[in-house]
């Protein structure tokens, strides 16, 4: 059963500073891996989708990585913003051969707050 | 296109009671998923389809939640009778299988009293 883990848990920052998520999932059959981001009260808003023959993905001041072999991603956030304070997803799509083909698996999401 | 379309967007229901709610995918999407999200839990895979077919219902919870697909269109997703501890967000989300890219709906927030 794929698990997918997002550290840290919480990030509090502020405003202008680079910053760094992590996101790790535990079986490396996956067709894509997609970051989310979730506002309050909100649905999931999807930043950027990084299939699985890919190393990376850019959009903005967004940039994300993934090493599948080794079942990581990080979500690198340049010039952090007070706009930018939301909880950010993980999630990592099962291919065929894998314990979770076709399935969509979330982390548990890393609340960042970027103050002023 | 609109988006996955989810209705309604609040529910409050009387224990016992059924409840239905209502995802319209994005249109050529061929996948469908449901997800439940609470504060403890996070997101939890409840169900999903390929092609209008349940492939995955593991995450069902037990017999009172059931999903149907009658058409690429349209998907349900039924509890019956409601408990209190059904309560949560509910996300609806499709993709197509040449990228896989997922897009959610803005959710039904059920409450049960």
């Amino acid at each position: 059963k794929q698990e997918v883990t997002q550290i840290p848990a919480a990030l509090s920052v502020p405003e202008g500073e680079n910053l760094v998520l992590n996101c790790s999932f535990t079986d490396s059959a996956i067709y894509n891996l997609q970051w989310f981001r979730q506002d309050p009260g909100k649905g999931l808003t999807s930043l950027l989708l990084i299939q699985s023959s890919q190393r990376e993905q850019t959009s903005g001041r967004l940039n994300a990585s993934l090493d599948k072999s080794s079942g990581r991603s990080t979500l690198y956030i340049a010039a952090s913003q007070p706009g930018d304070s939301a909880t950010y997803l993980c999630a990592v799509r099962g291919d065929a051969g894998g314990t979770s083909y076709g399935k969509l698996t979330f982390g548990q999401g890393t609340i960042l707050t970027v103050h002023p | 296109d609109a988006g996955v379309i989810q209705s309604p967007r609040h529910e409050v229901t009387e224990m016992g009671q059924e409840v239905t709610l209502r995802c319209k995918p994005i249109s050529g999407h061929d996948y469908l998923f449901w997800y439940r999200q609470t504060m403890m839990r996070g997101l939890e895979l409840l169900i999903y389809f390929n092609n209008n077919v349940p492939i995955d219902d593991s995450g069902m919870p037990e017999d009172r939640f059931s999903a149907k697909m009658p058409n690429a269109s349209f998907s349900t997703l039924k509890i019956q009778p409601s408990e209190p501890r059904d309560s949560a967000v509910y996300f609806c989300a499709s993709s197509s299988r040449r990228n896989a890219e997922a897009f959610f709906g803005q959710g039904t927030r059920l409450t049960v009293v």
